[in-house]
């Protein structure tokens, strides 16, 4: 099974700020690699697919990037709806699996 | 706009069996993959398995011993079932679908998901 390690466990910033958040895999994953965002109580929602596509819908300030082992989300410019918590999912081996998550929390 | 909802006792036995369904509300079963996942208080996300329309299903080895799903299509709905329960399986329950995007399936539809309490 496929570790994805997140890091960093917490980010606080300020809204308007750069968030960088990063997964990393204990193999590679090629670019089979999601991210979905999670606020409290609520299911998670799909951001990006196949590392670097944006799900339908989602804002152009969302971003990610990688391949093999090392990937990276990055919200260019956070607004007040962004705090919250983000997972990434690999689907490049059976089974698939989640990291531990990236709480991003207002400064 | 497709929207999935669980249903099932919220509270289950230790060394019963869970049984949860999820309804699939404006769009047909008979199309895509439909997943189950759970999240533990405070924890990840963990996959449990999926079920394709055609029926066939693959589940997470650690569970797949305990596992069982199936489709209902003149409901438009699919089940989860965990036999022999623990505390260990104390979560919130998940249902979502898998849609193609790029070069895999990923979950682009959820539930709200239902907590799920086994007690002693």
């Amino acid at each position: 099974e496929i570790v994805l390690t997140q890091s960093p466990a917490t980010l606080s910033l300020s809204p308007g700020e750069r968030a960088t958040l990063s997964c990393w895999a204990s193999q590679s994953v090629s670019s089979y690699l999601a991210w979905y965002q999670q606020k409290p109580g609520q299911a998670p929602r799909l951001l990006i697919y196949d590392a670097s596509n944006r799900a339908p819908g989602i804002p152009a300030r969302f971003s990610g990037s990688g391949s093999g082992t090392d990937f990276t989300l990055t919200i260019s410019s956070l607004e007040p709806e962004d705090f919250a918590v983000y997972y990434c999912q690999q689907r490049g081996n059976w089974p698939e699996t989640f990291g531990q998550g990236t709480k991003v929390e207002i400064k | 706009q497709v929207q999935l909802q669980e249903s099932g006792p919220g509270l289950v036995k230790s060394s019963e069996t869970l049984s949860l369904t999820c309804t699939v509300f404006g769009g047909s079963i008979n199309t895509y993959y439909w997943s189950w996942f759970r999240q533990p208080p405070g924890k990840t996300l963990e996959w449990i398995g999926y079920i394709h329309y055609s029926e066939s299903a693959s589940y997470n080895p650690p569970l797949k011993s305990r596992v069982t799903m199936s489709l209902d299509t003149s409901k438009n709905q699919f089940s989860l079932r965990l036999r022999s329960v623990t505390a260990a399986d104390t979560a919130v329950y998940y249902c979502a679908r898998y849609s193609e995007y790029g070069g895999r399936h990923y979950m682009d539809v959820w539930g709200k998901g239902t907590t799920v309490t086994v007690s002693s």
